[in-house]
């Protein structure tokens, strides 16, 4: 079946440092691959995604690029602020017959210190 | 484009009780996805519709659990008899009918406690 694996947290980081949060995956076939976002008292916001090996989503400074030779979708940013202190899950979407649901993994949470 | 949305947003009941949860999901969205998510945990997938047919079912809905979108627009999801284990977020997700788009769009959750 499908699997998602993420870092477990939690992540602490200073303001402007750099981010890594690592996501590897199990699939069938050719997924899509997603990271949302959970802000404190929201619900899941769409971050970035991508859709087929290679490609690479990017989204307010956040990034990841599909590998599928390593079956990794790992979320970069090059300084973190303040306001992206957030939960930040890996996702993947493989067809098997009529599903359509998404794996997520188990979470990350990031806290970013002025 | 208003979103998602989800009502109630917080319940609270004991267990034995009864309680429906509704979801409005974006308009012209014809698929609506239910999810579960416990504390620390991503979210788990329960059920699907596509239109007004309930097109997939986890193993997680037991029978204790039934959802319903009758006229292909809002969604229901009941739980009978609840225990102290449904306590929990409940999401619910609704993307649009096409082709290559599988981004689904999350509501902010009803979270349920189970005295």
């Amino acid at each position: 079946g499908n699997s998602v694996t993420q870092m477990e947290g939690p992540v602490t980081l200073s303001e402007e440092a750099f981010l890594t949060i690592n996501c590897t995956y199990t699939a069938t076939g050719y997924p899509s691959l997603f990271w949302y976002v959970q802000y404190p008292g929201e619900g899941l916001q769409l971050l970035l995604k991508a859709t087929k090996a290679d490609d690479k989503g990017s989204n307010k400074g956040f990034e990841a690029t599909y590998r599928k030779e390593t079956t990794s979708f790992h979320l970069e940013k090059g300084s973190v602020q303040v306001s992206d202190s957030a939960v930040y899950f890996c996702a993947l979407h493989s067809y098997s017959g009529s599903a359509r649901q998404l794996t997520f993994g188990s979470g990350t949470q990031l806290t970013v210190l002025p | 484009d208003t979103g998602v949305s989800q009502n109630p947003r917080h319940k609270i009941t004991k267990r034995g009780q009864n309680v429906t949860f509704r979801c409005d999901p974006i308009s012209e969205h014809n698929r609506l996805y239910w999810y579960r998510q416990t504390l620390g945990q991503g979210p788990e997938f329960l059920t699907y519709f596509q239109n007004e047919a309930q097109l997939e079912k986890s193993r997680l809905l037991s029978d204790r659990f039934s959802a319903e979108r009758p006229k292909g627009s809002f969604s229901t999801l009941e739980i009978q008899r609840t225990e102290q284990g449904d306590s929990a977020m409940y999401l619910c997700a609704s993307s649009p009918r096409l082709a290559g788009q599988e981004t689904q769009y999350f509501g902010p959750g009803t979270r349920l406690l189970v005295l």
